[in-house]
């Protein structure tokens, strides 16, 4: 199985941050890797595929980059609205697997 | 658009078999490959498999010799049977599925399910 780990597992910022989450893969995805944002008690939402594809109706403050082994999302001025658990997920092979998680709190 | 929405017991005692169903609106249940994918309280998600209506299924190695993923046209649902449950399969269980690019678009709101006697 690939491993996915995120770091950091969590992290606290302001409103109007740069916000930079990393996902390290145990083996090389190519650029088959997404990233989703997760609000308490609520269903993953997409926001990034193939590692750098905006999902549509996403803002455009959410980025997305990396190739191979090691990807990042970026949250260039981050929104109360952005406060969360974001993930990340590889698509490349079987089983597919997720990270561990990046929790995004308010300091 | 599509929407899932997720049904079955909240409740199911260790030992027996967990039955969830996805039921699909917006589309037809021939046009994607169909998921399953859960949450243990207060922890990360873990794919469990998916279903193509042609019959290719795939499943998490871990879960495998308990899991069945199937699919019902006539009633434009898919539906998780997991056997041999314990208190380790207690978690929101969500349907989902990729109608776009390659990666869950699409994902019900998540149904709880808790192992208990």
């Amino acid at each position: 199985d690939i491993q996915l780990t995120q770091s950091p597992s969590f992290l606290s910022a302001s409103v109007g941050d740069r916000v930079t989450i990393t996902c390290r893969a145990s083996q090389g995805i190519s650029s088959y890797l997404a990233w989703y944002q997760q609000k308490p008690g609520k269903a993953p939402k997409l926001l990034i595929y193939t590692a750098s594809s905006l999902q549509s109706g996403v803002p455009s403050r959410f980025s997305g980059s990396g190739s191979g082994t090691e990807f990042t999302l970026t949250i260039s001025s981050l929104q109360p609205e952005d406060f969360a658990t974001y993930y990340c997920q590889q698509l490349n092979s079987y089983p597919l697997t997720f990270g561990g998680g990046t929790k995004v709190e308010i300091k | 658009q599509v929407q899932l929405q997720e049904s079955g017991p909240g409740l199911v005692k260790p030992s027996e078999t967990l039955s969830l169903t996805c039921t699909v609106s917006g589309g037809y249940i021939s046009d994607y490959y169909w998921t399953w994918i859960r949450q243990p309280p207060g922890k990360g998600l873990e794919w469990i498999g998916y279903m193509y209506y042609g019959g290719s299924t795939n499943y998490n190695p871990s879960l495998k010799s308990r899991v069945t993923i199937s699919v019902d046209t006539s009633k434009n649902h898919f539906s998780l049977k997991l056997t041999s449950v314990t208190a380790a399969d207690t978690a929101v269980y969500y349907c989902a599925t990729i109608t776009g690019e390659d990666a869950f678009d699409i994902w019900g709101q998540g149904t709880m399910v808790t192992v208990s006697s």
